[in-house]
């Protein structure tokens, strides 16, 4: 199975910030690389898929880019509602994997 | 607007069976493949197990193969997983999620729970 692992594991950041999450897969996956926003009690939000492309409705702070092994997630400037956890998944091999997340959360 | 809500969900026996569904709508089902995902408590999401538009692929996590069987009803627009055999590791909230590879669309997702 590829690994996917992210970094940091945790985040405190401030209203305003550039926050950079980034993610490392086991193997090449290409750009078959997606992100996700994830807040307590609730099912994951696509913000990010192949690699870096904005979908629809997702606020342009977010974005990702990358490809390979090595990706990041970025958030331009952060917003109160952005306080989440973020996970990137690929999609080149099956089974399907996620990173362990990165809980985002104010300083 | 794109519905996905599952059903089936709730406390079992370790070595008993659940069955899931997935209500889809707002969308024609019968040209999107489906996923299931879980999340343990406090752990990574996991993808286990998809099944194409016309039931013709079929994919599982080997965390749940041979235990867990996919299917869809085009008929009711209605997505299933029959969970067998169930372990206390497959404690968790299970999502029905539409289509392959990224997962745009999802339910409010169920919660399993395996326990004596």
């Amino acid at each position: 199975d590829i690994q996917m692992t992210q970094s940091p594991s945790s985040l405190s950041a401030s209203v305003g910030d550039r926050v950079t999450i980034t993610c490392q897969a086991s193997q090449d996956i290409s750009n078959y690389l997606n992100w996700y926003q994830q807040k307590p009690g609730k099912a994951p939000k696509l913000l990010i898929y192949d690699a870096s492309n904005l979908e629809t409705g997702v606020p342009s702070r977010f974005s990702g880019s990358g490809s390979g092994t090595d990706f990041t997630f970025t958030i331009s400037s952060l917003q109160p509602e952005d306080i989440a956890t973020y996970y990137c998944q690929q999609y080149d091999n099956l089974p399907y994997t996620f990173g362990q997340g990165t809980k985002l959360d104010f300083k | 607007e794109v519905q996905l809500v599952e059903s089936g969900g709730g406390l079992v026996q370790p070595g008993g069976s659940l069955r899931l569904s997935c209500a889809a709508s707002g969308f024609t089902f019968n040209s999107h493949g489906m996923t299931w995902v879980r999340q343990a408590p406090g752990k990574r999401l996991e993808w286990i197990s998809y099944i194409s538009a016309s039931s013709s692929t079929i994919y599982y996590a080997d965390s749940v193969k041979g235990r867990f069987t996919i299917s869809r009803d085009s008929a009711k627009n209605s997505l299933y997983l029959q969970m067998n055999s169930l372990r206390a590791e497959d404690t968790a909230v299970y999502y029905c999620a539409r289509d392959q590879h990224y997962y745009a669309h999802w339910g409010q997702g169920a919660l399993v729970t395996v326990s004596s």
